[in-house]
């Protein structure tokens, strides 16, 4: 069983919808992130939070350290929006899921 | 223009050949990491290196090099002896060991 595991692993929506990511891990952690990587390869760091809650634009990131989960939320989605969305939990390492691709559809 | 560069964009290796992955930052980051991405599975880290003249391996450093002589520097030999070469590979720094990691734009590798 991977140490990180999210969901789904792909995801399909329409213009304007609401989207979840979930990512649960099974080790102990300081901080969470969540990364963007779009088709051509490069990864985007969008949130790095060890509690809470974080929002930036329509991106909205939380975290429960007691139930070992995050969740990435993207509100009125937008075709712009599609790329793997990434979970990394930073304990004694970084390790990585392995990734919930995104389409958006106009 | 500050950040990372990876270079090339795509390589192309024959088996039995050393190939060199190039990865410079002006970001003035400590630390320093290459990844390797396959289909499928998250990113592995193959080596690390939190100051000049150190490194260390990660999970998957077999048929791998690196050096670290320069702060600004840490190139990636992918060596005959990695069987398996062809991925993406991503190279990031950080402040330091727990902070935020910024990714450069990688590299592909394929074996002809």
């Amino acid at each position: 069983k991977n140490e990180v595991e999210q969901s789904p692993q792909n995801l399909t929506a329409q213009e304007g919808e609401f989207i979840t990511i979930n990512c649960s891990y099974s080790v102990g952690i300081s901080a969470l992130h969540w990364l963007q990587q779009h088709p051509g390869g490069g990864i985007v760091s969008l949130f790095m939070l060890s509690s809470g809650k974080k929002k930036h634009g329509r991106l909205i990131a939380t975290i429960n350290i007691q139930e070992k989960h995050s969740s990435l939320h993207i509100t009125a989605s937008h075709p712009r929006d599609s790329a793997v969305y990434i979970c990394a939990v930073i304990g004694d390492k970084l390790i990585f899921g392995t990734g919930t691709r995104l389409q958006v559809f106009p | 223009d500050g950040g990372i560069t990876q270079s090339p964009k795509y390589l192309f290796r024959k088996e039995g050949q050393n190939v060199t992955l190039s990865c410079e930052q002006n970001l003035n980051h400590d630390a320093m990491y290459w990844y390797r991405q396959d289909p499928g599975q998250g990113l592995r880290l193959i080596y690390y290196s939190q100051i000049v003249n150190d490194f260390q391996k990660g999970d998957i450093a077999e048929g791998y090099s690196v050096s670290r002589e320069k702060k600004e520097s840490f190139p990636l030999t992918v060596t005959s002896a990695q069987k398996n070469p062809t991925a993406f590979y991503l190279c990031a720094t950080s402040r330091g060991g727990r902070e935020t990691q910024y990714f450069g734009p990688g590299t592909r590798l394929l074996v002809l």
